[in-house]
């Protein structure tokens, strides 16, 4: 199993582009999360799914949009890019969130936005 | 007032030394926790769920109390491989909640 793959590895993008993070899990894993981590910080949670066609806001999801079509992907869109959305996002997948549950993290895409 | 709260240390010690570290959450409805490594620029991963009763793995040992909504987390005979950031983890309510992060550095 390749666990939770992401998509690209790193991207510089200008002001106001916009661009797809991609994420996929193998492990039929009913929970996805999306979150992002800035220099020093803990991750602080974007967007997350229950479920295929379910997805519901975190803590920071002004300036993103997710989609779950199928189980494995769960992408993040970023409409007008800001140089406060600079960082480092990391995907993590869960089959749920009963007691002693665990996340599995991707390996993260880092965002530069100038 | 933020969910989770841990030290941002750094923690410096020396090989062989045992070392603790703290964390205190905000919702005392929180239903499970977590210690996480994460090493420089590299993912989380998980170090070990914590229990009521506490538990123990290897030289690693956490401990919950609910009452006082705080965490630990006790390294015990410290490696040089050991050097990296633990993060407490809390979920509540289908969100898992992070503190930023205890770095460790152990110490030739």
């Amino acid at each position: 199993n390749a666990g939770v793959t992401q998509t690209p590895k790193f991207r510089i993008l200008k002001i106001g582009q916009s661009m797809t993070l991609q994420c996929t899990q193998d492990m039929n894993h009913n929970y996805m999360y999306w979150y992002r981590q800035d220099p020093g910080m803990g991750l602080k949670l974007i967007y997350y799914s229950v479920g295929a066609g379910i997805t519901d806001k975190g803590e920071v999801p002004n300036g993103y949009n997710v989609s779950r079509s199928t189980t494995e992907d769960f992408p993040l869109r970023l409409e007008l890019a800001a140089p406060s959305q600079t960082s480092v996002y990391f995907c993590a997948s869960s089959y749920s969130i009963s007691r002693g549950e665990t996340q599995y993290f991707g390996p993260g895409t880092r965002l530069l936005v100038l | 007032r933020k969910e989770v709260e841990q030290d941002p240390g750094p923690f410096n010690v020396p090989e062989g030394a045992t070392v603790a570290f703290n964390c205190t959450y905000s919702n005392s409805a929180s239903q499970s926790f977590f210690w996480y490594r994460q090493d420089c620029r590299k993912e989380p991963k998980l170090l070990m769920s914590v229990y009521s009763s506490g538990n123990e793995d290897g030289r690693f040992t956490a401990q919950l109390n609910r009452a006082s909504q705080y965490i630990s987390l006790l390294i015990r005979d410290s490696k040089l491989s050991d050097s990296a950031t633990y993060l407490c983890v809390v979920n509540s309510f289908n969100k898992f909640y992070f503190g930023s992060g205890t770095k460790l550095n152990v110490k030739p």
